[in-house]
């Protein structure tokens, strides 16, 4: 069972949006800023999408955002392009014993 | 251009050790935090630690204390994890990453190191 909870799977046409939802508790998503978005192809290596909630690293396209309320972070992904099919995953800053935690995954099919 | 080179796969047998490389190019390996990260075939990705380059300093996530150990080679611009006590369930993709320069994210990748642990 993964630390930090994302659906196993979402989906959308070309061209929509899809929302990606992380939970996690008051002592990691919901206390600490340092939430991260991941993409992976698969037999890929993950990449960074998002970083600290909103930011984004240069090169990763504005159609992908971040946010978070509470103790749940989400990702967006805007105008859904077939590349765009891969698993996701979450990962928060959890305090100096926990360190990181990972959510379990979620699976974006583009339909 | 910046980039992380992990070394070959490896077969080990249950309660056997295995050391993974992961050479850094492009950049100085002293500057960033190492992170290594593993994913089980066919499942989620799991945070094993850090390592600061310039000190030498780890924190280890709880589950892989006693267990495993994270050293560097600076003049080879060269990090390393060791494994130790091998089950069949370590069983797994082993990521290197760089950490970024402030806060708890990886800003890129190695390739992956498959680590096969079979009697």
């Amino acid at each position: 069972q993964s630390a930090l909870t994302q659906p196993p799977s979402a989906s959308g046409s070309p061209g929509q949006s899809v929302t990606i939802s992380c939970t996690g508790t008051s002592s990691d998503v919901g206390r600490y800023n340092y939430v991260s978005w991941y993409q992976q192809h698969p037999g890929k290596a993950p990449k960074l999408l998002i970083y600290e909630v909103i930011k984004r690293p240069s090169g990763v396209p504005d159609r992908f955002s971040g946010s978070k309320s509470g103790n749940t972070a989400s990702l967006t992904v805007s105008g859904l392009q077939a590349e765009d099919e891969a698993n996701y995953y979450c990962t928060s800053f959890a305090g100096n014993d926990n360190y990181v935690l990972f959510g379990g995954g979620t699976k974006v099919t583009v339909l | 251009q910046e980039q992380l080179v992990q070394s070959g796969a490896e077969v080990k047998k249950p309660g056997a050790s295995v050391t993974v490389s992961c050479k850094a190019s492009g950049y100085s390996l002293s500057d960033y935090y190492i992170h290594w990260v593993r994913q089980a075939p066919g499942q989620g990705l799991e945070w094993m630690g850090r390592m600061n380059p310039d000190t030498g300093v780890t924190n280890y996530a709880r589950k892989f204390r006693g267990r495993v150990t994270m050293t560097r080679d600076t003049s080879i611009n060269t990090a390393y994890i060791d494994l130790s006590s091998l089950r069949s369930d370590d069983t797994a993709t082993y990521y290197c990453a760089r950490g970024g320069s402030t806060g708890w994210r990886f800003d890129f990748w190695g390739q992956g190191t498959l680590v096969t642990v079979s009697s």
